[in-house]
């Protein structure tokens, strides 16, 4: 069974760093890209980047680009979302993806973990 | 502002056909495939039409959809109340290296 296993709730305050986490199982980890999506309080959904662990191609959406960094350890079938320094608007929800594992879509999804950034 | 067009909200009643639109341009939805996304409240988007009018298994036939041009359709027919949820479009687009965009989600509610 696939699934996608994202890491628990974030509670950090302005300038600090993140990184959160999720990971596969029930695929094969480095045949599929990952998808990360924001959705920000009581908005819609935005495409934040995607990765292909196969070889840790990596694009951006042009909003996203410079702000956050998307890896992935084939060791052990994760894949991160990382901030040098939150800010307050980065307060969301966030989820990962995968694309064509059924369908060539992204159609799986991970059960999303909330980052809240408050001082 | 999203790169895509939706209507905030469409309404309906129990078993009516409702339609939701998405509007886009020749570098994404003129040029490549549209995905539908239904996401109920607190949950996770769930898929639920690929390739323009491809569903899942396990979606019903009520959920279709279409594709003309620069813009597509979501249609439900027989509408239910366990339909009431955020739909959102998708696609790739060609620009900037390329990218995934979304529309910005239209909310359905059953009346």
């Amino acid at each position: 069974e696939v699934q996608l296993v994202q890491s628990g709730a974030e509670v950090k305050k302005p300038g600090e760093s993140l990184k959160i986490s999720c990971k596969g199982s029930g695929y094969s980890f480095t045949s599929y890209w990952i998808g990360w999506v924001r959705q920000m309080p009581g908005k819609g959904l935005e495409w934040m980047g995607i990765i292909y662990p196969g070889d840790s191609d990596t694009r951006y959406s042009p909003s996203f680009q410079g702000q956050v960094t998307i890896s992935a350890d084939k060791s052990i079938s994760t894949a991160y979302l990382q901030w040098s320094s939150l800010k307050a608007s980065d307060t969301a929800m966030y989820y990962c993806a995968i694309r064509g594992y059924s369908y060539p879509a992204f159609d799986y999804w991970g059960q999303g973990t909330l980052v809240t950034v408050s001082s | 502002q999203s790169v895509l067009t939706q209507p905030p909200s469409a309404s309906g009643t129990p078993g009516q056909r409702v339609t939701i639109s998405c509007s886009g341009s020749s570098s994404n939805i003129g040029s490549n495939y549209v995905y539908w996304y239904q996401q109920l409240p607190g949950t996770a988007p769930k898929l639920l039409i690929y390739r323009n009018n491809q569903r899942p298994s396990g979606v019903p036939d009520r959920f279709s959809g279409s594709k003309s041009g620069t813009s597509a359709s979501l249609a439900i027919s027989g509408l239910r109340s366990e339909d009431e949820a955020d739909y959102y479009c998708a696609a790739w687009d060609d620009s900037l290296s390329g990218h995934w965009v979304f529309g910005g989600g239209t909310k359905l509610t059953v009346l």
